[in-house]
């Protein structure tokens, strides 16, 4: 079971690129790598989801190295309404495994 | 097309007390998810269900109980409040599990004095 580590918060300022690292050296071969956004008082809501290389939609991209060891959660031009907790989390499609979503990193964007 | 829903939105109890959340999905999803999240402690998973008849124990099941007798609805008992169950609850339902995007609700504050 692949265990992911991510940076416990970060601080960034508006218009800034954010990079968000975690961390699954663990990784089986055919999992994936999945990103969540909490604002507060919200639930998680799925932001982006890869294999390997990159990924990218309208709300960020998703850099996965060859080795798949890691991954980069990338926000560009971050705005205030951008902090919030971001989770990673790494497992099969369809696979009867759960994925925890452990304490995510909190992202603060300041003015 | 509401996604997930849960009801109450808060709720206050004294200890000793039971009450349900329910959930309710309109995506025809099989898998439900229940979750507890406490300050600083990310989301940790209390019970989930596969489908519509069955659960299954998450990391965090003491205390709670499930039901799943309809599909669309997945319903988180506490039999005794107790304090430690101060928090907030999330539901979430899935099409298939594993690292399938999991839809969550809005959420319960939950309160035990």
């Amino acid at each position: 079971l692949a265990k992911t580590t991510q940076p416990i918060s970060m601080d960034s300022y508006e218009g800034q690129e954010v990079n968000i690292t975690c961390s699954h050296n663990n990784i089986a071969t055919n999992d994936y790598i999945t990103w969540y956004q909490q604002f507060p008082s919200q639930g998680p809501r799925f932001i982006i989801q890869g294999y390997k290389t990159k990924v990218t939609n309208e709300v960020a991209s998703l850099f996965i190295p060859a080795d798949r060891k890691s991954s980069t959660l990338s926000l560009p031009r971050v705005s205030l309404s951008d902090t919030a907790v971001y989770y990673c989390l790494v497992g099969l499609r369809g696979g009867s495994y759960i994925p925890t979503f452990g304490r995510g990193t909190s992202l603060i964007v300041h003015p | 097309n509401a996604g997930v829903t849960q009801t109450p939105k808060f709720r206050v109890l004294k200890t000793g007390q039971s009450m349900t959340l329910l959930c309710a999905q309109d995506m025809n999803h099989e898998y439900m998810y229940w979750y507890r999240q406490d300050p600083g402690m990310g989301l940790r998973l209390i019970h989930y269900s596969v489908g519509e008849g069955t659960t299954a124990k998450g990391e965090v099941p003491d205390g709670y109980n499930v039901s799943r007798l309809k599909k669309q609805n997945f319903l988180l008992g506490l039999e005794s409040a107790a304090p430690s169950q101060t928090s907030v609850y999330f539901c979430a339902s899935s099409y298939l599990t594993g690292i399938d995007e999991q839809y969550f609700g809005p959420g319960t504050r939950l309160t035990v004095t």
